[in-house]
């Protein structure tokens, strides 16, 4: 089945720095991936949609400077979080598609970033 | 536009209970039907899926049908285990991926 890999699963990092975030397809392209954010014990919030080869598209409420998203390849995406803050700390998952797989989803394993 | 309506939680069980996630869905067209399964800490892992009406999903003991007339896809299971506990979230594609739809998602916590 279609594998999708995120790194690192877990990150500390102090307040005012960035941190990147990748996501890949390996043994699959993903002209495509999604980025979600999901607060605890809720459901996950589409931060944007990663296109290879050109800029994202960003979801209402979502800062572009801030959460700078990069899909340079067919098989990775970045997310960075520019300047982090506190309220940065969250959990991003991405995930990406795969052509007559019916609109079904394969997920990463997802990525704890903790902001002091 | 497309939605899904999920059951609320949290739900607890005793092992060995039977178990129904209710799931509803809005939609124009022909969506596909999932649903998936988190366990804490981790990543979405697709538990079952139909593409059409009257499919059935089935994986590890779950079922759900995918019911057009009453637009729904409940999640169903005879006999939960402890390894069960864990959040589940129904969701909807436009069969292309392009367009997904999650539930708020549903905590099961089974106690033996």
């Amino acid at each position: 089945g279609a594998v999708v890999s995120q790194h690192p699963s877990w990150v500390i990092c102090k307040s005012g720095t960035s941190v990147k975030i990748e996501c890949r397809s390996l043994d699959f392209q993903a002209t495509t991936m999604f980025w979600y954010r999901q607060f605890p014990k809720q459901s996950l919030m589409l931060m944007a949609t990663s296109n290879e080869g050109s800029k994202a598209t960003y979801e209402q409420g979502v800062e572009k400077d801030k959460f700078l998203i990069n899909h340079a390849s067919l098989t990775l995406s970045t997310l960075t979080v520019t300047s982090a803050h506190p309220e940065d700390s969250s959990f991003y998952i991405c995930s990406a598609g795969l052509a007559g797989a019916f609109g079904e989803l394969f997920f990463g394993e997802g990525s704890r970033l903790t902001v002091l | 536009g497309d939605s899904v309506t999920q059951m609320e939680g949290p739900v607890t069980l005793s092992e060995e209970a039977f178990l129904t996630i209710n799931c509803t869905y809005t939609a124009t067209g022909y969506p596909s039907l999932f649903w998936y399964v988190q366990y804490p800490g981790e990543g979405l892992q697709l538990l079952l899926k139909a593409t059409k009406a009257d499919d059935k999903g089935s994986n590890k003991g779950f079922e759900a049908t995918y019911r057009k007339e009453t637009t729904s896809f409940h999640l169903e299971k005879g006999s939960v285990q402890v390894s069960d506990s864990a959040v589940y979230f129904c969701a909807l594609s436009d069969r292309t991926g392009n367009q997904f739809y999650f539930g708020t998602g549903t905590s099961l916590t089974v106690i033996p």
